[in-house]
C-alpha cells in the first residue's frame, strides 16, 4: 500500500471556485507534512507545509489532522494560474538524523475561465 | 544564484548503453537527492547524499550508482540501461535533511531506453 494517498482527479473548476484536495497517509510515525506544487512538466515546488493547528497563505489553507490521518488543501477563488498537479508530500524520520520524503502521485487540477 | 541545474535535459539510450546525469547546486547545500518519476507513480527516491563524499540507498537503488566529490555536483550512473528506466529524474537539495527542510528541485531529465 502507498505510503501517501491522493484522489488523482483530475478536477476541473471554474474561475473563482473553492476547491478542496484530501490526502491520507498510512505510516503514523510520519512527522511532517507538505504540498508541492508541479506544472505540467515542470519540477515540484513547495507550496506550503502542514501544521496540526492549520496554516493560511494567502487562497491557500493547509490543515492536518494526525487522529484520522489526512491532510487536506483548499483553494479559494481559484485561479487560472492555479491549474496544476499539486503533490502531498510525508516526512519521516529514517534514522541517523536524516528524514524521508515520501510523494503521493499528485492530484490534477485544471481551472477553466 | 542558478539554484539547482541538471544536465543533460533530454536522453535516449539503446539499452545496456551507460550514461552520466549530473545534478549540480550553487545554494550550499548539505544534502542532495535523486528521484525518478514515472506516470501514475509518486517520486521516489533513487540515492541520496548527507555531504561530500558520502552516499546512501533510497527506495529504488537498484541499477543506478552516485558519486559526491564535490559539495556543489551529485552524479547519477546508469551502468547498463533498462527499458524499465525510461523516466524523468530529478534531482534536489537541501540544506539539511531535518524536520521541515525545503527541498529545491531542479528542472529534470528526460530519459529514454529504447
Amino acid at each position: 500500500r502507498k505510503e501517501v494517498e491522493q484522489d488523482p482527479g483530475p478536477f476541473n473548476v471554474p474561475e473563482g471556485a473553492t476547491v478542496a484536495f484530501n490526502c491520507t497517509y498510512s505510516n503514523s510515525a510520519s512527522q511532517s507534512f507538505f504540498w508541492y506544487r508541479q506544472d505540467c512538466r515542470k519540477e515540484p515546488k513547495l507550496l506550503m507545509s502542514v501544521y496540526s493547528s492549520g496554516n493560511e497563505d494567502g487562497r491557500f489553507t493547509a490543515q492536518l489532522n494526525r487522529a484520522s490521518q489526512y491532510i487536506s488543501l483548499l483553494i479559494r477563488d481559484s485561479k487560472l494560474s492555479d491549474s496544476a498537479t499539486y503533490l502531498c508530500v510525508g516526512q519521516t524520520y529514517s534514522g541517523a538524523g536524516s528524514y524521508q520524503l515520501t510523494f503521493g502521485k499528485g492530484t490534477k487540477l485544471s481551472v477553466i475561465p | 544564484n542558478a539554484g539547482v541545474t541538471q544536465t543533460p535535459k533530454f536522453r535516449v539510450l539503446k539499452t545496456g548503453q551507460s550514461m552520466t546525469l549530473l545534478c549540480a547546486q550553487d545554494m550550499n547545500h548539505e544534502y542532495m537527492y535523486w528521484y525518478r518519476q514515472d506516470p501514475g507513480m509518486g517520486l521516489r527516491l533513487i540515492h541520496y547524499s548527507v555531504g561530500e563524499g558520502t552516499t546512501a540507498k533510497g527506495e529504488v537503488p537498484d541499477g543506478y550508482n552516485v558519486s559526491r566529490l564535490k559539495k556543489q555536483n551529485f552524479l547519477l550512473g546508469l551502468e547498463s540501461a533498462a527499458p524499465s528506466q525510461t523516466s524523468v529524474y530529478f534531482c534536489a537539495s537541501s540544506l539539511r535533511r531535518s524536520v521541515a527542510d525545503t527541498q529545491y528541485f531542479g528542472p529534470g531529465t528526460r530519459l529514454t531506453v529504447l
